[in-house]
């Protein structure tokens, strides 16, 4: 079956303190995976697509990597602002279009 | 750019009835999805659309109707709702190259909060 696990389900950072979150998978055949911010109250908003493994994106802050097992989104030095739940979600070929999302992790920056 | 939005943003109903939540749309993306968002499950596929009059399952569909008769518009019916449909519903949009895949990314909607009684 299909799986995707995120950890830590929560994460408490101080400002400045950079950490990882962590996406990992067990898909017959990735196409594509998806990591998305979602505000309280909130739909998710997109972020990255990642492909193939050893791909890597960024944003600010923000930076995404992928192996053939997991995906890390690396949070640099972090801002009160980067506080929200980080949804992954994986697009896999013999599912069509369909999403298939991870339970979050919900990042927390204390000034 | 409206992009993409949902009416009502909360819906409070009572067991039985028939309850529709709307979808719109502007960038005539072909493919629109309905999700929904429960604390312990995360985000669930329930419905989704390829193009107008074309639908499909998703993982929940069970008590869920669609539509498509135009592009632009993607409304889900809850024909009788029941206390386990209370959540998040978001819609999503995804655009596609002519006869091809969609480009993959998804663009969500602000989400209606569904209370049931």
């Amino acid at each position: 079956e299909d799986q995707v696990t995120q950890s830590p389900e929560a994460l408490r950072l101080q400002e400045g303190e950079s950490s990882s979150l962590n996406c990992s998978y067990t898909v017959s055949g990735l196409r594509g995976l998806f990591w998305y911010r979602q505000d309280p109250g909130k739909g998710p908003e997109f972020l990255f697509t990642l492909y193939s493994a050893g791909e890597e994106k960024e944003k600010e802050r923000l930076k995404a990597t992928l192996t053939k097992k997991e995906s890390f989104l690396h949070i640099t030095a972090p801002k009160p602002e980067d506080s929200a739940t980080y949804l992954c979600a994986v697009l896999i070929k013999a599912a069509g279009n369909k999403l298939t999302f991870g339970g979050g992790t919900r990042v927390l920056v204390k000034p | 750019d409206a992009g993409i939005t949902q009416s009502p943003r909360y819906k409070i109903t009572e067991t039985g009835r028939q309850v529709t939540l709307m979808c719109h749309q502007t960038w005539s993306h072909s493919y629109m999805f309905w999700y929904r968002q429960d604390l312990g499950h995360g985000l669930r596929l329930i419905y989704y659309s390829a193009a107008a009059d074309i639908t499909d399952k998703g993982e929940v569909p069970d008590g869920y109707v669609v539509s498509r008769s135009k592009t632009e518009n993607f409304p889900l019916t809850l024909e009788s709702a029941t206390r386990s449909q209370t959540s998040v519903y978001f819609c999503a949009s995804s655009e596609s190259l002519p006869l091809g895949p969609p480009t993959d990314t998804q663009y969500f909607g602000p989400g209606t909060r569904l209370t049931v009684l």
